[in-house]
């Protein structure tokens, strides 16, 4: 299942509230998470099942979708969250497909 | 507290062999809900998923780019999960990862090791 990701990138300021968008090639019901990277840091799972919080994640990040369209909000950018973002479908778990990322930077 | 240690990775030439290791701890390892994965990043390029071995080490997985030369196993009394990597080609140069998959968080990757990177290279 091809994974689509929009913007490729984003510039943003401290306190605003940006939405990454991601699309799947066809359905995949809910099965979509999110995850947070930093340079020269391993991915870090902030969403899972398109809407559900990690634990530990901040609530200002949030997840929704469902279908073959999703989304992630950030309401209130803190400077920690500048970073590159990825989804992810496990529809077809065990076999997976990330999306190729959106780069968020400071304005 | 739940860690993935990798070890092994280097530069080895085109055609050559390599085995990465991950060890975990903070977690019954061979609980049913666990199965582990192993995923790439090639020099600034995005996440690409290689293999996946489910709990039993029964039920494994490659991606086609790896398909017949990479091999996955784990080893239950010694936590731990293995990539055995042959016929090294200079595509598959990139920072692995292994990552724990959770089922119950509908297959997402909660836990992460702190990556280990192969160079293929003449």
């Amino acid at each position: 299942i091809q994974m689509t990701q929009s913007p490729s990138s984003l510039s943003a300021s401290v306190g605003d509230k940006i939405t990454l968008t991601c699309r799947a090639g066809q359905s995949i019901a809910t099965y979509l998470n999110w995850y947070q990277q930093k340079p020269g840091k391993a991915p870090k799972l902030l969403i899972y099942a398109a809407s559900s919080l990690q634990s530990g994640v901040p609530s200002r990040f949030s997840g929704r979708g469902s279908g073959t369209d999703f989304t992630l909000t950030i309401s209130g950018l803190q400077p920690e969250d500048f970073a590159t973002y990825y989804c992810q479908q496990s529809y077809t778990t065990p076999i997976f497909t990330f999306g190729p990322g959106t780069n968020v930077d400071i304005k | 507290e739940v860690q993935l240690v990798q070890s092994g990775g280097g530069l080895v030439k085109p055609g050559e062999s390599l085995r990465l290791s991950c060890a975990a701890s903070g977690f019954t390892f061979s609980f049913s809900t666990y199965n582990m994965n192993w995923v790439r990043q090639a020099p600034g390029k995005g996440l690409e998923w290689v293999s996946s071995i489910a709990y039993s080490g029964d039920n494994i997985h490659y991606a086609d780019s790896v398909k017949g030369r990479f091999t996955i196993s784990r080893d239950n009394a010694k936590n731990s999960v293995y990539l055995q990597m042959d016929n090294l080609r200079a595509e598959d140069t990139a920072i692995y990862f292994c990552a724990r998959e959770e089922e119950g968080l509908y297959g997402a990757q909660d836990y992460w090791g702190q990556g280990t990177l192969v160079t293929v290279s003449s």
